[in-house]
């Protein structure tokens, strides 16, 4: 079945540092993968997405890229701040339109 | 209002007694998702509504759970006969339509506790 097998964490990066979080996928077809994070206290809400081989999705500094022959979607941001700390999650829209979610990283970012 | 809404936030009960988790989503949103989050265990998929119907029950992980929707809004995740192991935040999540870039907003959850 679709699921998504994400780097499993925590993550402690000092602010500036680089960051990469890995996110691999099984799925039949051509599905939809997303990255969302949950701010301390707050709800899950989305970060970036990209719908076809090839999409970059990117906000706040974030990106990733839907790689079909290697099957990934990592998330990747240049110079994290100690504000990003938080947990990620990658997601699946799969087949019959439902969302999977991979077991989500938490990243804490420390002056 | 204006995001999706749970109740209660929070329900503590005892070990063999029934639970009703309510989601009201976003008006107009025809889709609606059930999630349970477990520490370290991740969000894992429960069910989907598109309209009233369910596309995909494959998550609910026993007979033990039950969801419905009526009226294209408000959803019920039912759970009876309560085990200590359904503790966790059951979130309720809901997009504009099914479709493959559509976003999902999350409500805040509820807190269930099986003593």
């Amino acid at each position: 079945g679709d699921s998504v097998t994400q780097m499993e964490g925590p993550v402690t990066l000092s602010e500036e540092a680089f960051l990469t979080i890995n996110c691999t996928y099984t799925a039949t077809g051509y599905p939809s993968l997303f990255w969302y994070v949950q701010y301390p206290g707050e709800g899950l809400q989305l970060l970036l997405k990209a719908t076809k081989a090839d999409d970059k999705g990117s906000n706040k500094g974030f990106e990733a890229t839907y790689r079909k022959e290697t099957t990934s979607f990592h998330l990747e941001k240049g110079s994290v701040q100690v504000s990003d700390s938080a947990v990620y999650f990658c997601a699946l829209r799969g087949a019959l339109n439902n969302l999977f979610f991979g077991t989500g990283t938490r990243l804490t970012v420390i002056p | 209002g204006a995001g999706v809404s749970q109740s209660p936030s929070n329900k503590v009960t005892e070990k063999g007694k029934d639970v009703e988790l309510r989601c009201d989503p976003i008006s107009g949103h025809t889709a609606l998702y059930w999630y349970r989050q477990s520490l370290g265990q991740g969000l894992e998929f429960l069910i989907y509504f598109q309209g009233n119907s369910a596309p995909d029950k494959s998550g609910l992980p026993s007979d033990r759970f039950s969801a419905e929707r009526t009226g294209g809004s408000v959803s019920t995740l039912t759970i009876q006969r309560t085990q200590q192991e359904d503790s966790a935040v059951y979130l309720c999540a809901s997009s504009l339509s099914a479709g493959r870039d559509e976003k999902l907003f999350f409500g805040s959850g509820t807190q269930l506790s099986v003593l």
